[in-house]
């Protein structure tokens, strides 16, 4: 089956650390993106590519950082850098034709302990 | 600045009513409209697409007005289920990219 699948689902990270949370899509999509959702509010986006070897900054891309070697993998780094990493991380994938829809997978929860 | 505007909610409503929400975004640009549904703790999944003429898919209309820049969905016969934060999202094309903007959601709860 295709699809874009999220690891791991929980994460826990000491302060000071980097993590990198993983996306996978078997989709065949072009673009990806990363988003981050903080309790009650909205999707924000991070980072976004929409080729190998290419990503843009989103709105709040500070403290995190991307690569896009891979078609298929868009992994996400969080950096000790970013002072309040604690949130929901959400990837999609999508074509880049005009009226196609995101696809997410289900989540990482980050956790600062 | 490219946003997407929602009613905050949240909706409380009971079984069996109409509801509707509204989204408003500011970029002239947009190309693509949609409205993805999210339950607690999950990731967003599409309900609908939103095309010019407006559509429909069983107890949901959706309808859009590019000159007021404007998206609404209507859910009539609310079932328990329905309960979720519906999440108006636009897409706009620009320098050869294709950004999904997400509004912040607004949260139903359909009471029995």
């Amino acid at each position: 089956d295709g699809g874009i699948t999220q690891s791991p689902k929980y994460l826990f990270r000491k302060e000071g650390q980097n993590v990198t949370l993983s996306c996978e899509q078997n989709l065949n999509h072009d673009a990806m993106y990363w988003y981050r959702q903080d309790p009650g509010q909205g999707l924000r986006l991070i980072y976004y590519s929409q080729i190998v070897n290419d990503f843009q900054k989103g709105d709040i891309a500070e403290g995190y950082s991307v690569s896009r070697e891979k078609k298929e993998s868009f992994p996400l780094t969080v950096t000790s850098a970013q002072k309040n990493p604690t949130a929901f991380y959400l990837c999609a994938s999508s074509t880049p034709s005009r009226n196609t829809e995101a696809f997410f997978g289900q989540g990482t929860r980050l956790t600062v302990v | 600045r490219k946003e997407v505007e929602q009613d905050p909610g949240p909706f409380n409503v009971p079984e069996g009513a109409t509801v509707a929400f509204n989204c408003t975004y500011s970029n002239s640009a947009s190309q693509s409209f949609f409205w993805y549904r999210q339950d607690c703790r999950k990731e967003p999944k599409l309900l609908m697409s939103v095309y010019s003429s407006g559509n429909e898919d069983g107890r949901f209309t959706a309808q859009l007005n590019r000159a007021s820049q404007y998206i609404s969905l209507l859910i009539r016969d609310s079932k328990l289920s329905d309960s979720a934060t519906y999440l108006c999202v636009v897409r706009y094309s620009g320098a050869g990219s294709y950004q999904l903007t997400f509004g912040k959601g607004t949260k139903l709860s359909v009471i029995p």
